[in-house]
């Protein structure tokens, strides 16, 4: 199986700070990767998919990029909106792996 | 608009089985594949099994691989999983989630419901 990690594990910014998530996968997964949104109690939401593609009525504040092993979600003005956990997820090879999720904090 | 809703988790006693739902509407269900996502208490994201639109391609993660099977009915746009022999560490909510690609399974969930709680207990 492909093994996901991301970086931090969590974080904490100021509304309005530019927040960065670090996605890596254990092998190349070219741009097979997708960015999740998950609040509490909350079904997930989908971000980002295939490394940088924004999906329908996401906010543009959002965006991905990377390609292979590296990967990152990046919120260039974070909102208090945005309080979730990040995950990744890796849909290059079966089975489709998550990463352990980034906490984010105002 | 896309709506996934389960149903059928709660308590259940370990070596029990448990069967789950997920009535979908809003979007032709027997076009997408389906797909189960748990999340364990204070864990991330893990994804259990596949159904193709059909029903002629079922996958499973190893951890529930020959105690779960995964089923759907077209004609009533619902999805099934039903779980048996149950362990402590299938305690997790249960998402079923909607492949992104008609007609084929590219791994890729657009659509999730809100879950349904599991927890095997004695």
């Amino acid at each position: 199986d492909i093994q996901m990690t991301q970086s931090p594990s969590s974080l904490s910014a100021p509304v309005g700070d530019r927040v960065t998530i670090t996605c890596r996968a254990s092998q190349s997964i070219s741009s097979h990767l997708t960015w999740y949104q998950h609040k509490p109690g909350k079904a997930p939401n989908l971000v980002i998919y295939d490394a940088s593609n924004l999906q329908t009525g996401v906010p543009s504040r959002f965006s991905g990029s990377g390609s292979e092993t590296y990967f990152t979600l990046t919120i260039t003005s974070l909102q208090p909106e945005d309080i979730a956990t990040y995950y990744c997820q890796q849909s290059y090879s079966h089975p489709p792996t998550f990463g352990p999720g980034t906490k984010v904090e105002i | 608009q896309v709506q996934l809703v389960e149903s059928g988790g709660g308590v259940v006693q370990p070596g029990r089985s448990l069967r789950l739902s997920c009535a979908a509407s809003g979007f032709a269900f027997n076009k997408f594949a389906i797909h189960w996502v748990r999340q364990a208490p204070g864990k991330g994201l893990e994804w259990v099994a596949l159904i193709s639109f059909d029903g002629s391609n079922r996958q499973f993660a190893d951890s529930v691989k020959g105690r779960f099977t995964i089923s759907r009915d077209n004609s009533k746009n619902t999805l099934f999983l039903q779980m048996n022999s149950l362990r402590a560490d299938d305690t997790a909510v249960y998402y079923c989630a909607r492949d992104s690609s008609s007609g084929q399974d590219v791994n890729r969930f657009d659509y999730w419901g809100q879950g349904t709680l599991v927890t095997v207990s004695s």
